[in-house]
């Protein structure tokens, strides 16, 4: 049982660039969560997911889309890269209980 | 809005003592949760504490138990006997939006463990 894992851990980006986070959790969950992390700040919802199939917008989604084709996985995309989203990105899942389980994080620069 | 705020951006403590973070909210939801999450520099966030504002008692695990006072909208965090290991960046967050169960952290206090 790995949990929640992020791919990949780190990144670098020039400016316009293209990307996809992934984001794959083992442990049959329903709802799914994708935040960014800026220093001097808490994590930001940007998008999530409530079952399969299904995607919704969270405080700060510009920028970014997302996809649910499996359960178990929850992708986030960058179409468009830009020095404003060099963040650290996490990933997280949680079952009908109301607690949250997250990933290591990802870390991305854009250039 | 939902908010949370953490007015220490650093705390500091002796190893085997005890220190309390602050913390304070504002929902309009009349059924909530409340969390201490902690990130060590590996970054990854660890689920510490997590009260149901339902719930009267305070929450208790282990070392760590929080003074949740609702009137006041205040959940601070104590960390009794403090290890080495402690030392970390800690959220307070707070759930929101019913079956969505969005979280809304607070910007964090960095706790120094001193040996």
């Amino acid at each position: 049982n790995a949990g929640v894992t992020q791919t990949p851990k780190f990144r670098v980006l020039k400016t316009g660039q293209s990307m996809t986070l992934l984001c794959a959790q083992d442990m049959n969950h329903e709802y799914m969560y994708w935040y960014r992390q800026d220093p001097g700040m808490g994590l930001r919802l940007i998008h999530y997911s409530v079952g399969e199939g299904t995607t919704a917008k969270g405080e700060v989604p510009d920028g970014y889309n997302v996809s649910r084709l499996k359960k178990q996985n929850f992708l986030l995309g960058l179409e468009s890269a830009a020095p404003s989203q060099t963040s650290v990105y996490f990933c997280a899942s949680r079952p009908t209980s109301n607690t949250q389980y997250f990933g290591p994080g990802t870390r991305l620069t854009v250039l | 809005a939902q908010t949370v705020t953490q007015s220490q951006p650093e705390m500091s403590v002796q190893e085997a003592e005890t220190v309390t973070l602050s913390c304070t909210y504002d929902t309009s939801e009349s059924d909530y949760y409340l969390f201490w999450y902690k990130q060590p520099p590996s970054r990854q966030m660890i689920l510490v504490i997590r009260q149901e504002a339902y719930k009267q008692q305070n929450a208790t695990e282990n070392r760590f138990s929080v003074n949740f006072q609702k009137a006041a909208k205040s959940f601070s965090l104590k960390i009794s006997d403090s290890q080495l290991g402690d030392a970390a960046m800690y959220f307070c967050a707070s759930l929101y939006g019913g079956a969505t169960n969005k979280l809304i952290f607070g910007t964090g206090t960095l706790l120094a463990v001193q040996p």
